[in-house]
């Protein structure tokens, strides 16, 4: 069965950086495109950056355009989402989740890890 | 970017009656090869999201005929024919049509 599991999450300050790590199994991870999404405490969804099964091509929110960094390891099978120059409302629960294969949704989502910018 | 708008922001419903619940984008989600990308997720309380629809109107694996979407261009309805307890969440619109991709605000629904 699809799993797809967030780690790297942390209580981090303003400024700094963070990279979160996904680990995909149950699925052929590098013929699937995949992405991030967030969710701020008590808020809506949001979605933040999309990535081709190889890598090549890359799509981002404006809100972490110019900051966050989407990459992949497809002989780890594993999604990456670097994050630098934190802000406080960058404070969400990240979910890493699979593209329904030409579908244009997202199929499988993991449980989530949580990222606090906070000074 | 493309805004999505969802009515009701909640809805309370007795068990075995119907819900519907309405998302409206501020342009069409149809694409240029004429396919449109709506999709509608549930999240149950302290859960990931999970996808209920795709395609407007198509049901993803595993999720129970009660579930049903409609509409086209602007407009589209998710409708849930018996609530059960289990349906207890709050549920999203999506568009994939144009990046960035973007949600609607989310309905709560509820038992009475």
């Amino acid at each position: 069965q699809v799993q797809l599991v967030e780690s790297g999450g942390d209580v981090v300050q303003p400024g700094r950086s963070l990279r979160l790590s996904c680990a995909a199994s149950g699925f052929a991870f590098s013929h699937e495109v995949m992405h991030w999404a967030r969710q701020a405490p008590g808020k809506g969804l949001e979605w933040v950056a999309r990535i081709s099964h190889d890598g090549v091509y890359k799509q981002f929110a404006d809100s972490a355009k110019g900051r966050f960094t989407i990459s992949r390891d497809n002989s780890k099978n594993t999604l990456y989402l670097q994050m630098s120059n934190l802000r406080a409302e960058d404070t969400a629960v990240y979910y890493c989740a699979k593209d329904l294969n030409n579908k244009w949704s997202l199929d499988y989502w993991g449980q989530g890890t949580l990222v606090t910018v906070s000074s | 970017d493309i805004v999505m708008t969802q009515t009701p922001l909640s809805s309370p419903v007795t068990l075995g009656q119907p819900a519907s619940i309405s998302c409206r984008s501020s342009q069409s989600l149809v694409t240029s090869d004429g396919d449109t990308y709506l999709s509608w997720l549930q999240q149950r309380p302290g859960q990931p999201p999970r996808l209920l629809i795709y395609e407007i109107s198509n049901r993803f694996s595993g999720v129970p005929d009660r579930f049903s979407g409609s509409g086209a261009g602007t407009d589209f309805t998710l409708k849930i024919s018996r609530v059960e307890a289990e349906d207890v969440g709050i549920y999203y619109c999506m568009q994939a049509t144009q990046f960035p991709w973007t949600f609607g605000q989310g309905t709560k629904v509820e038992i009475k």
